[in-house]
C-alpha cells in the first residue's frame, strides 16, 4: 500500500528562520508530488508541483526538491513570517491518472512565533 | 476571476438524515473533485467528475454519491448519516482531470452530524 507520511506533526519556530519540512514515501515509482498549504477551517492551496523529471521547484521564499531514490521530498521555507503559520500537506500522486489517485500526508502543522 | 466555491459553509444534520453539499469549480475548468477531511485523517478521495461523467470513487460506501451538471458545478449527496460522517469536505477542480495538472480547492463545508 501506498503511504505518504510527514514528519514532524507539528513545528513552532521563531519568525526569521529557515525551515525544511519532510514529506517521505513508499515507492519510487511516483508522477508527481505536490505541496499544499491549508489554513484553518479552509481548503487547500497549491503551492508547489514538482514532476517525476525534476528534482526541484521554487517560488519566492519556497523551495521543494524530490528525491526519488529515498523516496523524500523536503520543503524549504526562507525567512520565515507569522503569515507562514498554517498546515502544509504532502501529496504524490502515485498513479499518474490524475488528482484521483493523489495521496496524502496528514501535514505539518507549522506555528512562526512573531 | 471567482476561484471555487462551495456551499454551505457549515452544515449540521441528525444521524439518518441526508446532506447535499455543493460545488462551482473554476470558471473553464471541466473536473471537479470531492474529498473528505476527517479529524486526525488524511484528505481521503471521494469523487471525480468530468464532463457529467463519475470518472472514478473512493473507497466509500454507495451512500456517498453525487452528480455533475452541464454547467460543470457539482453536488455530494451523503444519505443516512452517521457519526463518523462528521469531517470537513472539499472540492477540487483543474482543467481537464489530467495527471501534472494544478489542483484549485474551496474552503469546504464542515459537516456536523449529531
Amino acid at each position: 500500500k501506498q503511504e505518504v507520511t510527514q514528519i514532524p506533526a507539528a513545528l513552532s519556530v521563531p519568525e526569521g528562520e529557515n525551515l525544511v519540512l519532510n514529506c517521505s514515501f513508499t515507492d519510487s515509482a511516483i508522477y508527481n508530488l505536490q505541496w499544499f498549504r491549508q489554513d484553518p477551517g479552509k481548503g487547500l492551496t497549491s503551492l508547489l508541483l514538482i514532476q517525476s523529471s525534476q528534482r526541484e521547484q521554487t517560488s519566492g521564499r519556497l523551495n521543494a526538491s524530490l528525491d526519488k531514490s529515498s523516496g523524500r521530498s523536503t520543503l524549504y521555507i526562507a525567512a520565515s513570517q507569522p503569515g507562514d503559520s498554517a498546515t502544509y500537506l504532502c501529496a504524490v500522486d502515485f498513479w499518474g491518472g490524475g488528482a484521483d489517485g493523489l495521496t496524502f500526508g496528514k501535514g505539518t502543522h507549522l506555528i512562526i512565533q512573531p | 476571476e471567482a476561484g471555487v466555491t462551495q456551499s454551505p459553509t457549515h452544515l449540521i444534520k441528525t444521524r439518518g438524515q441526508q446532506a447535499t453539499l455543493r460545488c462551482s469549480p473554476i470558471s473553464g475548468h471541466t473536473s471537479v473533485y470531492w474529498y473528505q477531511q476527517a479529524l486526525g485523517l488524511g484528505l481521503q478521495f471521494l469523487l471525480w467528475y468530468d464532463e457529467g461523467e463519475e470518472r472514478n470513487r473512493g473507497n466509500f460506501p454507495p451512500r456517498f454519491s453525487g452528480r455533475q451538471f452541464p454547467n460543470y458545478s457539482s453536488e455530494l449527496n451523503v444519505n443516512a448519516l452517521e457519526l463518523e460522517d462528521s469531517a470537513l469536505y472539499l472540492c477540487a477542480s483543474s482543467l481537464e482531470g489530467g495527471t501534472n495538472e494544478k489542483l484549485f480547492f474551496g474552503s469546504g463545508t464542515q459537516l456536523s452530524v449529531l
